[in-house]
């Protein structure tokens, strides 16, 4: 099963409006990260946000963190044409070996509409 | 910068046939992992490895095997491939410390067409 979870699935806005998408995961994390993908290509990291943080800024991107609620969103204030894109969330969870397993959810698509 | 190689962008083998999927990076990362990407169902981890020899089962790991002969190389192996394994495969790798500096670094991706 998909550790995380994201919300909605695609999501389609006028440039300039603000996109919001959220995710969700089952298990206790080290941290969270939000990952870009364009059509066709690999993913792109964007923003990592550690268990102990609650909210983090880069640019135009807001990340928030609720460990009590397994959940997490990603703001993208102020679209341009060019954020149209998959994002997903991923999880580092840490396995029964010790070792870093990253995880990823099944992704928002976003259209922004010049 | 990081790079993370796949050695195919694209590549079409028949059911049956053995296929080797390379990955090369180059920041002398403990962690690297093999996905495959299908529509609707993002990515699912297959295998990953956290040291020279070292692996571990993803969450579908099952027609898939992996080998880590060198720290930069981790090559997935599809030992018998099948039209459900038809995907788009994605390489990863990240620093293995444990100080949560676990950003991962993708390849561009390989799609495997199996006819």
């Amino acid at each position: 099963s998909q550790q995380g979870e994201e919300d909605p699935q695609a999501l389609s806005i006028q440039e300039g409006e603000n996109a919001t998408m959220n995710c969700s995961y089952k298990t206790s994390i080290n941290n969270l990260q939000w990952y870009r993908q364009n059509s066709g290509r690999g993913l792109v990291h964007l923003i990592l946000i550690r268990s102990n943080e609650r909210e983090k800024h880069s640019g135009r991107l807001r990340v928030t963190l609720d460990t009590s609620k397994k959940s997490s969103s990603l703001l993208i204030t102020a679209s341009r044409a060019a954020d149209t894109a998959s994002y997903f969330c991923a999880t580092d969870e840490e396995n029964s070996g010790g070792y870093q397993k990253v995880t990823f959810g099944t992704g928002t698509k976003l259209q922004v509409i010049p | 910068d990081v790079k993370v190689t796949q050695s195919s962008r694209y590549l079409v083998k028949r059911t049956g046939e053995k296929v080797f999927l390379e990955c090369v990076q180059d920041m002398d990362h403990e962690n690297m992992f093999w996905y495959r990407q299908d529509p609707g169902l993002g990515l699912r981890l297959i295998y990953f490895s956290y040291d020279v020899k070292m692996k571990e089962k993803g969450d579908i790991p099952e027609g898939y095997s992996v080998s880590r002969e060198k720290k930069e190389r981790f090559s997935l192996i599809l030992e018998s491939a099948s039209t459900n394994q038809t995907s788009m495969y994605l390489c990863a790798s990240s620093p293995g410390d444990r100080v949560l500096n676990t950003e991962a670094f993708f390849g561009q991706g390989t799609r495997l067409t199996v006819v």
